[in-house]
């Protein structure tokens, strides 16, 4: 099961708007991932963000995560046509089975030119 | 190599048939993992390897999956008996320091059962 659920589920933007995205997660965490997938291809990895940390920034993205609402949001200022692509979140889930990364359903944004 | 290796990129089959899918993970990554992506959705996790061993397969849907990586570095997800809802993309990801650490993605496995 997928722990994590991103919203929305679709965003369409004009280049050089600055999108949101938000993620909500069930349980406890240790750290919380950000990825980005374009159409047909793996998922790359854009910032990660441990549970003492509020905030953390990386270029043209701003992660934002509050662990009392077990939410997080990803900000892309600024964005480009070359940011349209499905974006989720990842989530650890501390089990005593061993080590899970669980992912979100996704942001799918659209950037027009 | 560079990045993490899956092989086929693409793969057809029939109803009933069995399937291996394969990842070359990066060189020196102990994590393993193995991801299941339908149309529209997020990966589904599937198992996860520590070295040789898995350390967590309950995301395996039922014995029909199974998957194995020898020798703590290339590992093959083995399904029997393929159904049409196995249909998916089959997603594998290393890792060099496991749940601290960032998921480095293959292009995946297309799988399509007939």
């Amino acid at each position: 099961s997928q722990q994590g659920e991103e919203d929305p589920q679709a965003l369409s933007i004009q280049e050089g708007e600055n999108a949101t995205m938000n993620c909500s997660y069930k349980t406890s965490i240790n750290n919380l991932q950000w990825y980005r997938q374009n159409s047909g291809r793996g998922l790359v990895h854009l910032i990660l963000i441990r549970s003492n940390e509020r905030e953390k920034h990386s270029g043209r993205l701003r992660v934002t995560l509050d662990t009392s609402k077990k939410s997080s949001s990803l900000l892309i200022t600024a964005s480009r046509a070359a940011d349209t692509a499905s974006y989720f979140c990842a989530t650890d889930a501390l089990k005593n089975t061993g080590n899970q990364f669980y992912f979100g359903t996704g942001t799918s944004l659209t950037v027009i030119p | 190599g560079a990045g993490v290796s899956q092989t086929p990129s693409n793969k057809v089959t029939e109803k009933g048939k069995y399937v291996e899918l394969r990842c070359d993970p990066i060189s020196g990554h102990t994590a393993l993992y193995w991801y299941r992506q339908s149309l529209g959705q997020g990966p589904e996790f599937l198992i996860y390897f520590q070295g040789t061993g898995a350390a967590d397969d309950s995301g395996l849907p039922n014995d029909r999956f199974f998957a194995v990586r020898p020798e703590g570095s290339v590992s093959t997800l083995k399904i029997q008996r393929t159904e049409r809802g196995d249909s998916a993309v089959y997603l594998c990801a290393s890792s060099l320091l496991g749940m601290t650490g960032e998921l480095f993605f293959g292009e995946g496995s297309r799988l399509t059962v007939l």
